[in-house]
């Protein structure tokens, strides 16, 4: 089945060590996104990109980035992670832009804590 | 930017009732999204809308939009405890955002 994989699942960090999260589509989708999400808050956009297009949001922190190397994988960078980034971090790809084509299928998202 | 209000937040109702999940756009809604999420995993796909009027139904599952209100609703007939979850709305006008979400139980 055609899917949305993130690894790991759970990630545990010291804090200000470096972090990397995996994502990985086998829907050969033109886009990727990030999204931070805390306990009962919405889902935040952090970035996406589209093809090899990076698309940063305006209050994303510096401290994250994100690497896209082929259409099928793309990674999240997290440099010094602070308590206030631990969070359920989900990954989702749609075909293209706009409304059909834009709907996002998501990961099963990782969870990463701060200690 | 747009904001997507959701209501109620939480709702715990008895096994077969019927229950009604809100969504209210600060702006003008070119589309509609919803999902759902089980607790501590990614967002599921439900349907989208994308015309005034539009209404769509999976299972037991149904959503409308009303352009002119800026809202949306999500009818769910007869519930189950495989219902449960929460359900998050999601406008794309420009990039996707989300309400903060309903949280349902589902009573046996």
């Amino acid at each position: 089945d055609a899917m949305v994989i993130q690894n790991p699942r759970y990630q545990v960090t010291q804090f200000g060590k470096p972090v990397t999260l995996s994502c990985s589509q086998t829907l050969n989708h033109n886009v990727m996104y990030w999204y931070q999400q805390k306990s009962s808050q919405a889902p935040k956009l952090l970035f996406h990109y589209y093809d090899k297009d990076f698309n940063n949001e305006a209050d994303t922190p510096d401290n994250f980035q994100s690497r896209r190397p082929n259409t099928s994988f793309c990674f999240l960078d997290i440099r010094s992670p602070g308590l206030g980034d631990a969070a359920m971090y989900l990954c989702a790809t749609s075909r293209d832009k706009g409304l059909a084509d834009g709907t996002q299928y998501f990961g099963p998202g990782t969870r990463l804590t701060v200690l | 930017s747009q904001e997507l209000e959701q209501s109620p937040q939480s709702l715990i109702v008895q096994e077969g009732k019927n229950l009604t999940i809100n969504c209210t756009s600060s702006k003008t809604l070119y589309g509609l999204y919803w999902y759902k999420q089980k607790y501590g995993e990614g967002l599921i796909f439900l349907m989208m809308l994308q015309k005034g009027g539009e209404e769509k139904s999976h299972e037991k599952i149904t959503a409308k939009l009303d352009e002119k209100k800026q809202q949306s609703s999500l009818h769910i007939t007869a519930s189950q405890p495989s219902h449960a979850g929460i359900y998050l709305c999601g406008a794309a006008n420009n990039d996707m955002r989300f309400g903060a979400g309903t949280r349902l139980t589902v009573k046996p």
